[in-house]
């Protein structure tokens, strides 16, 4: 079965300053990767998804997402941080079957 | 377009009662999904359903859930009799097998569910 892992719990980054968010999964084929975001009492928003070619995704709200099948890593990036990307970000990976299996998520913190 | 519309978005009942959460996907979606989220378990896969059927229920945590989908534009979930640890936000998600891009699923804004 398939699995992600988010090492960060919570992140604080300066606005305007970059960010990374890390994500490793566990598959045994080529996987189905997606990140989305999660504002307060709002659902999952997809920002963005892997499922062949480039390795460097575009998603939306400018970020982008690095497919790396040696690391089995999926890492997103912004390069910028806005005050609103406060939120919670979840990886998650995807099987034959159409299940997603989800990431603890990570919680950014934006400083002004 | 709609996305996937849940109600009620709010729902606070006393423990024993029955709670039943709606959803209704996106249109030409085939597949349904019900999540459960809360703070010490994260974000769990409850049940999903291919063309109204269930698929996968393995995620139901005990049989006082339920789950239907009579037809591809709605589905339920049931709890009955609640109790205090059903508590959380329950999500209803929708993909499509025709989707380009691995079939990512969409997602409703949540019900929160508070069993006093």
């Amino acid at each position: 079965a398939q699995s992600v892992t988010q090492p960060d719990i919570h992140i604080t980054v300066s606005e305007g300053a970059s960010l990374e968010l890390r994500c490793n999964y566990s598959y045994g084929a080529t996987p189905y990767l997606f990140w989305y975001v999660q504002s307060p009492g709002q659902g999952l928003q997809l920002l963005l998804k892997y499922f062949s070619g480039d390795t460097l995704v575009q998603g939306i709200k400018g970020f982008e997402a690095e497919f790396k099948r040696s690391q089995s890593s999926f890492n997103l990036r912004k390069p910028s941080v806005h005050w609103s990307d406060a939120a919670e970000y979840f990886c998650a990976v995807g099987a034959y079957d159409y299940k997603l299996s989800f990431g603890a998520g990570t919680t950014v913190t934006v400083r002004a | 377009d709609a996305g996937v519309i849940q109600s009620p978005r709010h729902e606070v009942t006393e423990m024993g009662q029955e709670v039943t959460l709606r959803c209704k996907p996106i249109s030409g979606h085939d597949y349904l999904f019900w999540y459960r989220q809360t703070m010490m378990r994260g974000l769990e896969l409850l049940i999903y359903f291919n063309n109204n059927v269930p698929i996968d229920d393995s995620g139901m945590p005990e049989d006082r859930f339920s789950a239907k989908m009579p037809n591809a534009s709605f589905s339920t979930l049931k709890i009955q009799p609640s109790e205090p640890r059903d508590s959380a936000v329950y999500f209803c998600a929708s993909s499509s097998r025709r989707a380009q891009g691995g079939q990512p699923q969409h997602f409703g804004d949540g019900t929160r569910l508070s069993i006093l």
